[in-house]
């Protein structure tokens, strides 16, 4: 049973970094592809990067400069980290698995709020 | 970055009534176009991949089509659980870029 679930802090102060943990269980993060996506509330979503199965990553480049995907497969888990926080960075942060048979997003976590503010 | 200008925004529809949604993109994405449905505090759902193939589960009164850079998602004789926010997602090139989003509500 695919599955993937975020995990991180709800708050965060701005100009700070964001850490987020994507845990996935049912698949493997040397078979699959996982993304991260955030909606702020009432909008559409933004695809922010993908760390490829090969371990090779890419990334939006709105974001690049502030945007770092890393992994560590023995512990199934996708890392997220983004710096310099300001308010616009609040909303709810996805992990999304990358299939290539039924192409992007296959599998989505239950997203995690974020929310930056003092 | 390619533009997907999804049409119209948001509709109020009746049960039993035909309905489409539309996304144009501003460079060619060939088919590579999913359509996800997303419920008030849910993650996004896959309903159509690769612009016309119906994923798993999902009814057949939904449909996928293409039009030059016209794609679009037609739902048949609409039932209350097809509620929610309809988005469209290309992924033909980097940064992956959705649609605005479409909220459907009953009338």
């Amino acid at each position: 049973q695919v599955q993937l679930k975020e995990s991180g802090p709800g708050l965060v102060q701005p100009s700070e970094t964001l850490s987020l943990t994507c845990t996935v269980s049912g698949f493997s993060l040397t078979s699959y592809s996982v993304s991260w996506v955030r909606q702020p509330s009432g909008k559409g979503p933004e695809w922010m990067g993908r760390m490829w199965y090969d371990g090779d990553t890419a990334y939006n480049s709105a974001l690049k400069s502030r945007l770092s995907i890393s992994r560590d497969t023995s512990k199934n888990q996708v890392f997220l980290k983004m710096n310099s926080l300001q308010t616009d960075d609040t909303g709810t942060y996805y992990c999304t698995r990358v299939s290539v048979r039924k192409p992007p997003f296959d599998y989505w976590g239950q997203g995690v709020m974020v929310t930056v503010s003092s | 970055d390619i533009q997907m200008t999804q049409s119209p925004s948001s509709i109020s529809v009746s049960l039993g009534d035909r309905f489409t949604i539309t996304c144009r993109a501003s460079q060619d994405i060939g088919n590579y176009l999913s359509w996800y449905q997303q419920k008030p505090e849910k993650s996004p759902k896959l309903m159509i991949y690769r612009a016309t193939n119906l994923e798993d589960g999902v009814p057949s009164r939904f449909s996928g089509s293409r039009s030059g850079s016209d794609y679009s998602l037609t739902i048949n004789s609409l039932e209350s659980e097809d509620t929610g926010i309809y988005f469209c997602l290309q992924h033909k090139q980097y940064p992956w870029t959705f649609g605005g989003g479409t909220k459907l509500e009953l009338k």
